[in-house]
């Protein structure tokens, strides 16, 4: 069964330090979006992506995060410069349309 | 999106019924009721989505009160596995609609041996 997949599983980083969190999104999908959970909190929403451009992102998502679909398989989040409050788990999602959306098993960020 | 409202805890005997409530007494008519769950900090897993009518699939099924205003999963025979935390989702489906999902807190589900 194809499913999201997401590089690494554990990413440490030191404040100030740019990451980039990488997914694969599954195949013939066309909509993509990234989540994020700090510990013991619940799950938030960063961005979606469709068509080459975002198409909707929150509050969260300021201009030290952005979004690219390098090639026809891989989408990435970019931290420029990471804080303190950026630790958490980051997950991928992606779905053909508007409904079911199938998210990744995430990637877990400590920044230190 | 339609806010919704879920008990905080549940438990269930393992091998019983376990039906999860949830209230969305402002749901708009081109709203849908989505269902997932979060199995201890994996990614969160599509359970199961409806309009007006029940629906069912090999995971679950779900029911819709005649007015929309509230809805039950049924998970008919929960095992250890499907301790977790269930999150009912309201939301626009389809056309130019918003496709973010907004989650709450959902309901920690505890399946009891």
């Amino acid at each position: 069964e194809p499913e999201v997949t997401q590089t690494p599983s554990h990413q440490v980083t030191q404040m100030g330090q740019e990451v980039i969190l990488r997914c694969v999104p599954i195949s013939n999908h066309l909509y993509f979006y990234w989540y994020r959970q700090i510990l013991g909190q619940k799950v938030e929403f960063l961005v979606s992506f469709y068509n080459n451009e975002i198409s909707e992102k929150s509050e969260i998502f300021d201009d030290q995060f952005s979004v690219e679909r390098p090639d026809g398989s891989n989408f990435t989040l970019k931290i420029r410069s990471t804080k303190l409050e950026d630790s958490a788990m980051y997950f991928c999602a992606s779905s053909v349309s508007s409904n079911e959306q199938f998210f990744g098993p995430g990637t877990r960020l400590t920044v230190l | 999106d339609a806010k919704t409202t879920q008990p905080p805890s549940m438990d269930c005997a393992e091998g019983r019924a376990a039906n999860l409530p949830c209230n969305h007494s402002t749901i708009s008519g081109n709203e849908y009721v989505y269902w997932y769950r979060q199995i201890h900090s994996q990614g969160p897993q599509y359970i199961i989505h409806g309009l007006k009518n029940n629906e069912t699939n090999e995971m679950a099924s779900l029911i819709i009160t005649e007015d929309r205003k509230s809805s039950t999963l049924i998970l008919p025979h929960a095992t250890l596995r499907d301790t977790a935390v269930y999150y009912c989702i309201v939301r626009v489906a389809g056309g130019a609609g918003s496709y973010q999902l907004t989650f709450g807190k959902g309901t920690k589900l505890s399946v009891i041996p």
